[in-house]
């Protein structure tokens, strides 16, 4: 079966550090960039981090120089390595795989493939 | 970045009836707009793909159109499994990958 799934959410104090992972399944995983997707409790959808095939890495401001994306192909799972965390990244973290529709040369992009989430709560 | 915005915010509408949501990109984005489905507690769904395309496995009663900086997300015929909170999402100047804030249908 096609699928994602997040373990290693959990309740962590400010300041505190958290590693998420989320294991692939049924398909190439080495072949896909890979994302990492945040909501907070009654919140929309807040991208956090990318990781491409080469392995190169993008975050927003909001997490940059704090979370780390990380990926291991031979075991088919993604990582995200989470440090000084804030109240602020309470939220259920989602991985999720990109793939693309070719259309004569023009590659749009979306998040095909989603896992349930897994829930970090950063409290004292 | 492109700033995403979804109107309405909410709406109330009763099974059968046809709902129309409403994304805007704060730039044109030409057609590389994609749709999710959030039911509650569940992991978003992909809907629509490039403005039009339905995803493999997507009821037919789900379609989207618009390009450059307006784009709409129809329900022909609301279903009681229809009734989640939808999202926008821009893939054309990525990263960052932003979303727009969402829109809640409810049972009216």
């Amino acid at each position: 079966e096609v699928q994602l799934v997040e373990s290693g959410g959990g309740l962590v104090q400010p300041g505190g550090s958290l590693r998420l992972s989320c294991a692939a399944s049924g398909f190439t995983f080495s072949t896909y960039d890979m994302h990492w997707v945040r909501q907070a409790t009654g919140k929309g959808l807040e991208w956090v981090s990318t990781i491409g095939t080469s392995g190169d890495t993008y975050y927003p401001g909001s997490v940059k120089g704090r979370f780390t994306i990380s990926r291991e192909n031979a075991k088919n799972s993604l990582y995200l390595h989470m440090n000084s965390l804030r109240a602020g990244d309470t939220a259920v973290y989602y991985c999720a795989r990109v793939s693309y529709y070719d259309s004569s040369g023009y590659y749009y992009w979306y998040f095909d493939l989603w896992g349930r989430g897994t829930l970090v709560t950063v409290s004292s | 970045d492109i700033q995403m915005t979804q109107s309405p915010s909410s709406l109330s509408a009763s099974v059968g009836d046809r709902v129309t949501i409403t994304c805007r990109a704060s730039q044109s984005i030409s057609r590389y707009l994609n749709w999710y489905q959030q039911r509650p507690g569940k992991a978003p769904k992909l809907l629509i793909y490039a403005a039009s395309s339905l995803q493999s496995g997507v009821p037919s009663r789900f379609s989207g159109s618009g390009s450059g900086t307006d784009f709409t997300l129809t329900i022909s015929s609301l279903q009681p499994e229809d009734f989640a909170t939808y999202y926008c999402q821009q893939s054309y100047s990525t990263p960052p990958w932003t979303f727009g804030p969402g829109t809640k249908v409810e049972i009216k």
